[in-house]
């Protein structure tokens, strides 16, 4: 599986959209990206997903680069609920590989 | 819906004594996940079943740890005997079957923490 870097900690101003980067340069034509994240010591919970293709729901966009060698996760209005720990995962097989992920801190 | 579900929320034992955690997944979802996060490290997976099957074992630590899944429902992870360095949150996950690639989202449960002295 691709190995994936993020920043180990981030802060978003209350209200303002939220860039969480990923880079995944060793990423195979057929993984996926996914990112969940893990609020307090809660289960972790699933964000969204893509392979090529910019994706967005409900929760947040993810923007992949054409060559797939990173992707940016956009929170639009972050909100206080949003503190946690984000993790971008290359998935090849079923079985997810989470990292250190990146601790987003939401300030009021 | 109710998500996943894992039974206990918290357990303390003691070094070399023997802890079964249950996990309930979504109805319907043929794919089961354990997963574990022991002090300071990262999350790692442990198994996958897929209804009563093994379909992935790999990231079992040892052959203290036993997990079953009989009649593709809920699914129970022993421990036996356990040691100080188990402790940790255990979380277990499902997901439908699709037959597709790469499958459908899995779905956390809470974990179960579990504390070895």
């Amino acid at each position: 599986d691709a190995k994936t870097t993020q920043p180990t900690s981030m802060d978003c101003a209350e209200g303002r959209a939220a860039n969480l980067p990923c880079n995944h340069s060793t990423i195979s034509g057929n993984e996926y990206v996914y990112w969940y994240r893990q609020i307090h010591s809660q289960g972790p919970q699933y964000i969204i997903h893509g392979l090529k293709n910019n994706e967005t729901n409900e929760m947040a966009s993810l923007i992949i680069t054409e060559d797939r060698k990173s992707s940016t996760l956009i929170l639009p209005h972050a909100t206080l609920r949003d503190t946690a720990v984000y993790y971008c995962i290359a998935l090849l097989a079923n079985n997810l590989f989470f990292g250190t992920g990146t601790r987003l801190t939401v300030i009021p | 819906e109710a998500g996943v579900t894992q039974f206990p929320s918290h357990s303390v034992i003691e070094k070399g004594q023997t802890v079964t955690l249950r996990c309930d997944p979504i109805s319907g979802h043929d794919n089961l996940y354990w997963y574990r996060r022991v002090m300071g490290k990262e999350i790692k997976f442990l198994l996958h079943f897929v209804k009563e099957s093994k379909q992935d074992e790999s990231g079992m630590p040892n052959n203290r740890f036993l997990a079953e899944r009989t009649g593709g429902t809920y699914s129970t992870l022993k421990v036996q005997p356990a040691e100080l360095e188990d402790s940790g949150v255990y979380f277990c996950a499902s997901s439908q079957s699709t037959g597709l690639f790469p499958g459908e989202t899995q779905y956390f449960g809470p974990g179960t923490r579990l504390l070895v002295l």
